[in-house]
Order: structure tokens, then C-alpha cells, then sequence
């Protein structure tokens, strides 16, 4: 039973350096999202999608892309990392229908220097 | 815009002591509560969660959590914490019509429970 996995656990990037974080889900969710958790902050949301081919942003989706060519897979994809970005990101899916609870990775840890 | 307070940030209990964490959110239609728990280093964890019928809701480990829906609230509570109850606790609303299936979370509240 898999659930959400994310890669990698942790990552050391330099400033302008790109790379994508790895997150797939095999319970058929509709609902994905990424989230980035800093203290004192909670969690923010930086991008969502509904389904295949559908992605909005959230509250916080400057520097990040997304894209979901596929339900099981949402990749998070940073163009220019900066410092800002050191952060411990999460991954969600969750069903549309029913009471849609929110199932979450292990997360990535982030650093930019 | 729709937002979720959780009014304590940090919270420190003696063991047996009672905890009630705050919860409120500033939506009008129908929503999903959810209290979410994160112990240290992990993941975030379901505690509980509400979408419908009888408001006072029990989850996992002696939670429970009430929702008052005249004061937009959902408030956790246990009546005697443990030293394993320390970690951080998150509030969540799903905002479950138009369309609209995004959660949003409070900014936390770091409970430490003192052995």
C-alpha cells in the first residue's frame, strides 16, 4: 500500500539551479496539491489540480510549475531555485467524491544555497 | 477570501492536563473539517474529520473535536494529554462546492507536552 510518495527525501540545490520533485499516488485520486511548510507559516498551498490536464495555482505558486499529463502523477517543478525556496514541501492527493480526505507524503526537505 | 485561524501557536501541558486547540474558518457554504497531526519528522497524519451529522466528532488516540456552525468553529480537544501528544496540529477546511476542492490549513499550533 503505497499511498503518496514523494523523491527525493532531501535535496541541496544552488541558487538558479532547476529541478523537479517527484510525487505519484496510486489510490485513482482525482485531487493533487503541493505544499510548502515553514515555520511559524503552516502549510501553504502552491499549486493544485483536479484531474489529468487540469492545474491552478494556489497560494503561493511563484517560482514553481506544474503539470499532470497523468492521474497517479504531479510533478513540482522549480525553474530558478533561490534561497527563498528552502522549505519542506508536501505532497496531497484526495478523492473528489465522499468526504475527501487528504492523504500526504513523507515530504522533501529543500535547501537552497 | 477563505482562511483558517488557529489562534494558539504554542501550547505547553503538564501530562493529564486538558487540551482544547482553536479553530476557525471564514467560509459560508458547505465545508469538510479535518484535524491533522504531525509528530515530529513525519508526515501529516488524519486525526479526525467532519462532513455531516452529529458535530461532535471522535478521531484517533482520545481526540475528539466539536463543530459549531453559528461560530465557524472546530475546536479539538482531549480530556488528559499524554508526553506522546507532543507535536504540531493543523486544522484544515475543504471547501466542498463550486467546483472548489482545495484545502486550506491553519498556520499550526506546536503543542509540547512536559512529562
Amino acid at each position: 500500500n503505497a499511498g503518496v510518495t514523494q523523491t527525493p527525501k532531501f535535496q541541496v540545490l544552488k541558487t538558479g539551479q532547476s529541478m523537479t520533485l517527484q510525487c505519484a499516488q496510486d489510490m485513482n485520486h482525482e485531487y493533487m496539491s503541493w505544499y510548502r511548510q515553514d515555520p511559524g507559516m503552516g502549510l501553504r498551498l502552491i499549486h493544485y489540480s483536479v484531474g489529468a490536464g487540469i492545474t491552478d495555482q494556489g497560494e503561493v505558486p511563484n517560482g514553481y510549475n506544474v503539470s499532470r499529463s497523468t492521474t497517479e502523477d504531479f510533478p513540482l517543478r522549480l525553474l530558478s531555485a533561490a534561497p527563498s525556496q528552502t522549505s519542506v514541501y508536501f505532497c496531497a492527493s484526495s478523492s473528489v467524491g465522499g468526504v475527501p480526505e487528504a492523504f500526504f507524503g513523507q515530504g522533501t526537505r529543500l535547501t537552497v544555497v | 477570501a477563505q482562511s483558517v485561524s488557529q489562534h494558539n501557536h504554542h501550547v505547553i501541558l503538564s501530562e493529564a492536563a486538558s487540551l482544547e486547540l482553536g479553530c476557525n474558518y471564514s467560509y459560508g457554504g458547505t465545508v469538510n473539517l479535518f484535524w491533522y497531526v504531525q509528530y515530529p519528522g513525519q508526515h501529516l497524519q488524519l486525526l479526525l474529520k467532519y462532513f455531516s451529522g452529529d458535530p461532535l466528532v471522535k478521531g484517533i488516540k482520545g481526540f475528539e473535536a466539536e463543530f459549531i456552525k453559528s461560530k465557524f468553529s472546530f475546536n479539538l480537544r482531549k480530556p488528559s494529554v499524554q508526553w506522546s501528544d507532543t507535536a504540531e496540529y493543523f486544522c484544515a477546511v475543504n471547501f466542498a462546492t463550486s467546483g472548489t476542492y482545495k484545502y486550506i490549513f491553519g498556520t499550526g499550533t506546536r503543542l509540547k507536552v512536559l512529562a
